[in-house]
């Protein structure tokens, strides 16, 4: 099935700092999202990406869908404490079914 | 407010016993999702739901069951056959399944362990 490899599996920067997290699929991908899971909680929506190339900003986090639609990353400028948990990309089988990837988890240093 | 309840918050289960975890939303959506984490894992789909009275397997469905009799409930039952139930469950729902991927809201989670 449709799998959606995600690097780095760990992360840790101190406050101020920039994070990456990128995923990678061996198939082009229709569209693809990504989560946020705080620790202890629920994972929430941050945004879908459907354009080859497609580039959306949400205030210090910017969000690229490749060109080829096979890989996408998220880019977070300058992080704060508040960046803290554990960040998913997903992506659509053929069934209509969606695959999560391992998610990169992020520590934030004071 | 809508959103997803998902109970109870904390689950034990003796050897061999089934447990049924709660799930329901009143969103109005017309799909909904079974998914397991594992510490320090992602998230694998357990069974989805399209719509009322379907559904389907995931990856991961041997030792699980559902239902959807009704469009706002989806629960899970760990059977005795999930031999390694511990785990946290998260029950999630989107306004439809299909091309159109709308996202998915999740709720709170069940934290299921073996006694």
């Amino acid at each position: 099935g449709q799998q959606v490899m995600q690097i780095p599996q760990y992360q840790h920067v101190q406050e101020g700092e920039d994070f990456t997290t990128y995923c990678n699929s061996s198939t082009t991908l229709s569209n693809i999202q990504w989560y946020k899971q705080r620790p202890g909680g629920h994972p929430v929506f941050l945004i879908q990406l459907v354009k080859s190339g497609e580039v959306k900003k949400q205030k210090r986090l910017t969000f690229q869908f490749g060109e080829a639609k096979k890989n996408s990353s998220l880019h977070i400028t300058a992080t704060q404490t508040t960046d803290v948990g554990t960040y998913f990309c997903a992506a659509p089988n053929t069934g209509n079914q969606f695959y999560f990837g391992t998610g990169t988890s992020l520590t934030v240093i004071p | 407010d809508g959103g997803i309840t998902q109970s109870p918050k904390y689950l034990f289960r003796k050897e061999g016993q089934n447990v049924t975890l709660s799930c329901e939303q009143n969103l109005n959506h017309d799909a909904m999702y079974w998914y397991r984490q594992d510490p320090g894992q992602g998230l694998r789909l357990i069974y989805y739901s399209q719509i009322v009275n379907d559904f389907q397997k995931g990856d991961i469905a041997e030792g699980y069951s559902v239902s959807r009799e009704k469009k706002e409930s989806f629960p899970l039952t760990v059977t005795s056959a999930q031999k390694n139930p511990t785990a946290f469950y998260l029950c999630a729902s989107s306004k439809q399944a299909g091309p159109a991927n709308q996202p998915q809201h999740f709720g709170d989670g069940t934290r299921l362990s073996i006694l």
